[in-house]
């Protein structure tokens, strides 16, 4: 079974860093894209950042550029996202989702997510 | 950056009977688009890529159509699962993907 599995989330004080991790099983990790994509509470989508299988090719969303970083450990089936300087508006449960490029960067299957919280 | 519009923001309708759902791109994003449908307390879940092709699993009664910026979603028949939140996303000319704001689908 696919499965994607997000961990670290958590309260945090505006200004402060977090490491988020996406744990994947049941399929060949390394020759998939992963992306980033969060959720505000009761808010929409908002996707946040791509990483291509090799880790070559980053994207991130401007609202996040310069503060956060993608990476992966394909020896370790991982995914991370690191928060660096969050803001009050990086509030939200951060889901890991497959990409399908070069198909189409689509997004399934994804996490159940990981809720991240910014109190002053 | 392409802005996704979706109509209506809630949509009330009986079981049974056909829910439509439309998202509108900015511009032209060709058939490069997705829908997903969220439950309170869920992760997202694909129901449709490629503008037209169910993912897998997912059941005949779902469809989807259009091409450029004008897009459908189509429930036939709605059953008590289908009520939710839907959202279309495109893949065109990216960074950056966008979302649309979402639909509720909810219980007439």
């Amino acid at each position: 079974e696919v499965q994607l599995v997000e961990s670290g989330g958590g309260l945090v004080q505006t200004g402060g860093s977090l490491r988020l991790s996406c744990a994947a099983s049941g399929f060949t990790f390394s020759t998939y894209t992963m992306n980033w994509v969060r959720q505000a509470p009761g808010e929409g989508l908002e996707w946040v950042s791509y990483i291509s299988s090799s880790g070559s090719t980053i994207y991130y969303a401007d609202s996040v550029k310069g503060r956060f970083t993608i990476s992966r450990d394909n020896a370790k089936n991982s995914l991370y996202l690191q928060m660096n300087s969050l803001r009050d508006e990086d509030a939200a449960v951060y889901y890991c989702a497959r990409g399908w490029d070069p198909y189409g960067n689509w997004f399934d299957p994804w996490g159940q997510g990981t809720l991240v919280t910014v109190s002053s | 950056e392409i802005v996704m519009t979706q109509s209506p923001a809630t949509l009330s309708v009986s079981p049974g009977e056909r829910a439509t759902l439309s998202c509108r791109a900015s511009q032209s994003v060709s058939s490069n688009l997705a829908w997903y449908q969220q439950k309170p307390g869920q992760a997202p879940r694909l129901l449709i890529f490629g503008a037209s092709t169910r993912a897998t699993g997912v059941p005949a009664r779902f469809s989807g159509s259009g091409s450029g910026t004008e897009f459908t979603l189509t429930i036939s028949s709605l059953q008590s699962e289908d009520f939710a939140v839907y959202y279309c996303q495109h893949y065109n000319n990216w960074p950056p993907i966008t979302f649309g704001q979402g639909t509720r689908l909810e219980i007439k």
